[in-house]
């Protein structure tokens, strides 16, 4: 069974340039989560959708949204690029809830 | 008062030692207990999962809740240089991803 992809594996950008992330979940996954990983703030919870809905948000700006399509696969989207923006962005699915995540290899992304 | 105390480490044990990896909590809507092991530069791998009070052995691995005390354990025996990782505490209490939280996660070292 395929793990979770997620596309690209690393990507650099600069200050107001806008990215996109992609990421597609396990078979049968219909939750899919985004976390924004750094050294110093560990794992934070950007999202979530389940069955293309945002049913879950952290606390960030509006300048990170996302979306899932039909097949569950999700886009995570960030305008306006910040250094402080720079990190690992990973992507988790589950089959129901946000329980038993399996987490992708992230993107890393530089923003200079 | 953090909702989850990871000690970052890093923690440093010879080869064949037994590990001892520990995160204390303050919420008691916490059900659901995770242990996670990251690689440098990978994504979370999922390694044990348990649910409720006591232990859960897998291999070489055993994870231990004990929400009275609000603290859980991962141990590891007979530690392999590949054991050398993060790893990381996720903690759920259903309903959705708002309701987990991440420790920091342990640096641990294994010596050869």
């Amino acid at each position: 069974k395929a793990g979770v992809t997620q596309t690209p594996r690393y990507l650099i950008k600069t200050r107001g340039q806008q990215v996109t992330l992609s990421c597609s979940p396990i078979s049968g996954h219909r939750s899919v989560s985004w976390y924004q990983q750094t050294p110093g703030q560990g794992l934070q919870f950007l999202f979530e959708y389940f069955s293309e809905t945002q049913r879950n948000k952290g606390n960030f700006p509006g300048r990170f949204s996302g979306r899932q399509f039909s097949n569950s696969r999700s886009e995570m989207n960030v305008s306006t690029l910040e250094l402080g923006d720079s990190a690992l962005y990973l992507c988790a699915s589950s089959r129901d809830s946000a329980g038993e995540q399996y987490f992708g290899p992230g993107t890393r992304l530089t923003v200079t | 008062q953090k909702e989850v105390e990871q000690d970052p480490g890093p923690l440093s044990v010879p080869e064949g030692a037994i590990v001892s990896l520990n995160c204390t909590y303050s919420n008691s809507a916490f059900q659901y207990f995770m242990w996670y092991r990251q690689y440098s530069r990978k994504g979370p791998e999922l390694l044990m999962y348990t649910y409720s009070s006591g232990n859960k052995e897998d291999g070489r691995f055993t994870a231990q809740v004990d929400k009275s005390s609000k603290y859980i354990s991962l141990f590891i025996r007979d530690s392999q240089p590949s054991d050398s990782a993060t790893y990381l505490c996720r903690l759920y209490s259903g309903g959705g991803a708002d309701g987990l939280t991440f420790g920091k996660g342990t640096h641990l070292i294994i010596q050869p």
